[in-house]
């Protein structure tokens, strides 16, 4: 059973143009969803997460939305820079800390 | 602060032989530590959730005698991998979460092993 589930699985930006990831996930008792950004050979890093208290939170060029009644939230990327080439997966647990359900992932590639 | 190492990196063994990953939180004290499973282009999988002290707790699906995980200091696991086959290779991730910022957890940099 895929409780979190991603889309698209890659996608290619223009740099300087706008990525938008999206999840879904199914059990109602998840109140912890982060996002990680992979590169290749490397283990996963936090981006940014957010609680389901809210509906949006921005670091940086990273915002997160989230639809607590949809069950979905999705990552933006502003201004994608060549650099932000990476796999980026959505994640979410029962409570921050705890252990967590991944998403598929999602492969971007940035253009210059 | 919040690092967390992972050794080897790089592992190949001959099938049949037994391999340890080593995962150690460098700066913190880690009374979680988690381990995952990565193959090529995919998701990571959580294996097992273990606690300094404590047997570890394994996700269904894992086998528990293959894949043994010991956490036996607050800032050392490891997961060892036994009678290896090259069905178990893959890239393996800790991650460890503990004081103060017991609200996230740090991930590892991998360690690629290959069974011949």
């Amino acid at each position: 059973q895929q409780q979190v589930k991603q889309s698209p699985q890659s996608l290619i930006v223009q740099k300087g143009g706008i990525s938008i990831i999206n999840c879904a996930y199914e059990n109602t008792a998840f109140d912890y969803f982060p996002w990680y950004q992979q590169f290749p050979g490397k283990g996963p890093a936090l981006l940014i997460a957010i609680r389901p208290d809210v509906s949006e939170k921005k670091e940086g060029r990273f915002t997160i939305s989230f639809n607590k009644s949809a069950k979905q939230f999705s990552l933006h990327i502003m201004d994608s820079q060549p650099g932000d080439s990476a796999t980026y997966f959505c994640a979410a647990s029962k409570a921050a800390g705890n252990k967590l359900t991944f998403g598929g992932g999602t492969r971007v590639l940035v253009k210059p | 602060g919040a690092v967390v190492s992972q050794h080897p990196s790089r592992v190949i063994c001959k099938s049949g032989t037994s391999v340890k990953i080593e995962c150690r939180s460098l700066d913190f004290q880690a009374t979680t530590m988690f381990w995952y499973r990565q193959f090529p282009k995919k998701s990571l999988m959580l294996m097992a959730t273990s606690n300094e002290g404590s047997k570890a707790t394994y996700e269904q699906g894992v086998e528990k005698d293959k894949f043994l995980i010991n956490h036996a200091s607050l800032t050392l696991s490891t997961l060892t991998v036994t009678s290896a086959h090259p069905e178990d290779s893959s890239f393996y991730i800790c991650s460890a979460r503990g004081a103060p910022t017991y609200n996230e957890q740090f991930f590892g940099p991998g360690t690629r092993l290959t069974v011949l």
